[in-house]
């Protein structure tokens, strides 16, 4: 079975300032994906990053990127120059390939951009 | 090309009434994916769908749920006789490939009175 952990329920982080959100995730499986997905107030779920598992590199796009260390199963967000629209959910999720067919997320974490 | 669409946005039902959810597709996309909300929860996967097939129902609760994906129109997620448990968002989520990205709706959220 997968398991998706998000261990922090709520951050805050001062605009333009940077933040890191935790994720750590349980697996036996060798080949998969990792996203982070954003869901603001309106509920949208916003496609924020994503990581091959098979990949090395840590993704990155634009003020945000990822530390994924395969090994210890972990993939942490980390967003630069905080705005207010970043205020939101952010979750974790992850999907077999060639054999997966749903997302696992993890339980979100809650950040809040301060003016 | 338009995104996933989901309606209603909201749905309010009295306990024992019936709730249909509409979900289509992002064009060119045959997977569809049905998740749960659960208020201060992330979301749980209820059913995975092909063009008039079920692949994985095994985050469906056995009893007064179905969804089906017919040949033509949308996805419909249905729950009968709903009980106050049953107040979530409702996302629906679409891909080309079953491994692919999936893309999400906006959600409808379905309160039960």
């Amino acid at each position: 079975a997968q398991t998706v952990t998000q261990s922090q329920p709520e951050m805050s982080v001062q605009e333009a300032e940077t933040v890191t959100l935790s994720c750590t995730y349980d697996t036996s499986e060798n080949n998969y994906y990792l996203f982070w997905y954003k869901q603001p107030p309106s509920r949208q779920m916003i496609l924020v990053i994503r990581q091959e598992a098979y990949k090395q590199q840590n993704a990155t796009e634009n003020r945000f990127s990822v530390n994924f260390q395969k090994a210890a199963k972990s993939f942490s967000l980390k967003i630069s120059d905080s705005q207010l629209g970043d205020t939101a959910m952010y979750f974790c999720a992850f999907i077999k390939i060639f054999t997966g067919n749903q997302f696992y997320f993890g339980t979100g974490t809650s950040l809040t951009v301060i003016p | 090309n338009a995104g996933v669409m989901q309606n209603p946005r909201h749905l309010v039902r009295r306990r024992g009434q019936e709730a249909r959810l509409r979900c289509s597709p992002m064009k060119g996309h045959s997977h569809v994916y049905w998740y749960r909300q659960l208020p201060e929860e992330g979301l749980k996967f209820m059913v995975y769908l092909q063009k008039e097939n079920i692949i994985d129902e095994s985050g469906m609760p056995k009893e007064r749920f179905s969804a089906e994906f017919p040949k033509e129109g949308p996805s419909i997620l249905r729950i009968q006789q709903v009980v106050r448990g049953d107040s979530a968002a409702y996302f629906c989520a679409s891909s080309p490939q079953s491994t692919d990205e999936q893309y999400f709706g906006p959600g409808t959220r379905l309160t039960v009175t």
